[in-house]
């Protein structure tokens, strides 16, 4: 099975602050990873897609970038609806996909 | 709007069953292959199982397969998971959700959960 490691795994920011989100396959996946935000109780749900396909709709200070086996989730200037927890899944083993382990994202 | 709505969860003894529905709209459902994933009370997201548009291709992830089903009836746009066998690590909230038309489309919409619960 492909693992991935999100760092960190969780952090504290202030709105307006730049945060960087690290995700890290156990193996090469080109760039199939996605990323997804979740806040409390509710779905996941789809930000970028190819690991770097921003999904209509998501504001454009969310940005994804990476290939091989590292990749990154870039939020900038962090808006109080962006408090939350992030994963990072890949689909190069489709349809047994995987996700990483979440990094939640509170207020400082 | 797309729309997934799911039902069928509870409080169930281990090896006990349950049967799960996920009714679709605002999108052609039979177009679309569909999936199943859950979250632990407090943990992170699992995939639980796939289901292609005809139903004539299914996998499982190892800890449920022989144990549960996928299945999906295009003609009332529900995709549906048999659960027997339940045990107490099933204990989670289930989320379907529509896959894309690709491999790197990613998962989304998802519905929003009905938590099942494995306990005496």
């Amino acid at each position: 099975d492909i693992q991935l490691t999100q760092t960190p795994s969780s952090l504290s920011a202030s709105v307006g602050d730049r945060v960087i989100i690290t995700c890290r396959a156990s193996q090469y996946i080109i760039t199939f990873v996605n990323w997804y935000q979740q806040k409390p109780g509710k779905a996941p749900k789809l930000l970028i897609s190819g690991a770097s396909s921003l999904q209509s709709g998501v504001p454009s200070r969310f940005s994804g970038s990476g290939s091989g086996t590292d990749f990154t989730l870039t939020i900038n200037s962090l808006q109080p609806e962006d408090f939350a927890t992030y994963y990072c899944q890949q689909s190069y083993s489709f349809p047994r996909v995987t996700f990483g382990p979440g990094t939640k994202v509170d207020i400082k | 709007e797309v729309q997934l709505v799911e039902s069928g969860g509870g409080l169930v003894q281990p090896g006990g069953s349950l049967r799960l529905s996920c009714v679709a709209s605002g999108f052609p459902f039979s177009s679309y292959s569909m999936s199943w994933v859950r979250q632990a009370p407090g943990k992170g997201l699992e995939w639980v199982s796939y289901i292609t548009t005809t139903g004539s291709t299914v996998y499982y992830t190892d800890s449920v397969k022989g144990r549960f089903t996928i299945s999906r009836d295009d003609a009332k746009n529900s995709l549906f998971l048999q659960m027997n066998s339940l045990r107490a690590e099933d204990t989670a909230v289930y989320f379907c959700a529509k896959l894309g038309t690709t491999v790197t489309s990613g998962i989304g919409p998802w519905g929003q959960g009905t938590l099942v619960s494995v306990s005496s």
